[in-house]
């Protein structure tokens, strides 16, 4: 079955630091990847998304480009801020369309002064 | 502005009573979707729905109905014979007919707790 795993959290950064949150995913095909974000005591919101092989997904300053030799969707951002800090949540929908997302265990983010 | 409504933000439940979870949206979106949230999990699955009056499990479905009458609403009932109802539970809806994926949208999720 379809599986994603994400770097086990917390991570904690300073202000202003680089930021990499690995995901690596086990699918057949090309799936569809996703970068969610939960703010406390919230839902979950897009972040970006990669439909194909090599296309970088991108927003707010974050980046992920998906790689198909390695199956992976890291997750970056050159600068990070307080307001940044927040759970980030990997996922996948299969193959050929349908809507069902695959998450990661979610990797949480602490950015401080 | 459009989006999905969850309601209440804070439930509690006694034991052996059932309760149900509202999910409204206002996307015109086809699919819907209920998640659980476990502390230090990712979210599970627990039922799904395609179109309006049709709906199907997902990984942890036991415990817990659904029903899908309108298609802006998809109420969720935790049923006495749900052992650890005590989560998060969040609601998403999106698109079917696409040409490619389309990403879910979420609710602001409801927290049940047991009394």
């Amino acid at each position: 079955g379809n599986s994603v795993t994400q770097m086990e959290g917390p991570v904690t950064l300073s202000e202003e630091a680089f930021l990499t949150i690995n995901c690596t995913y086990t699918a057949t095909g090309y799936p569809s990847l996703f970068w969610y974000v939960q703010y406390p005591g919230e839902g979950l919101q897009l972040l970006l998304k990669a439909t194909k092989a090599d296309d970088k997904g991108s927003n707010k300053g974050f980046e992920a480009t998906y790689r198909k030799e390695t199956t992976s969707f890291h997750l970056e951002k050159g600068s990070v801020q307080v307001s940044d800090s927040a759970v980030y949540f990997c996922a996948l929908t299969p193959t050929g369309g349908g809507n069902k997302l695959t998450f990661g265990t979610g990797t949480q983010l602490k950015v401080e002064l | 502005d459009g989006g999905i409504t969850q309601s209440p933000k804070y439930l509690f439940r006694k034991e052996g009573q059932n309760v149900t979870l509202s999910c409204e949206q206002n996307l015109n979106h086809d699919a819907m979707y209920w998640y659980r949230q476990d502390p230090g999990q990712g979210l599970r699955l627990i039922y799904y729905s395609q179109i309006v009056n049709d709906f199907q499990k997902g990984d942890i479905a036991e415990g817990y109905s659904v029903s899908r009458e309108k298609k802006e609403s998809f109420p969720l009932t935790v049923t006495s014979a749900q052992k650890n109802p005590t989560a998060f539970y969040l609601c998403a809806s999106s698109m079917t007919r696409q040409v490619g994926n389309q990403p879910q949208h979420f609710g602001d999720g409801t927290r049940l707790s047991i009394l």
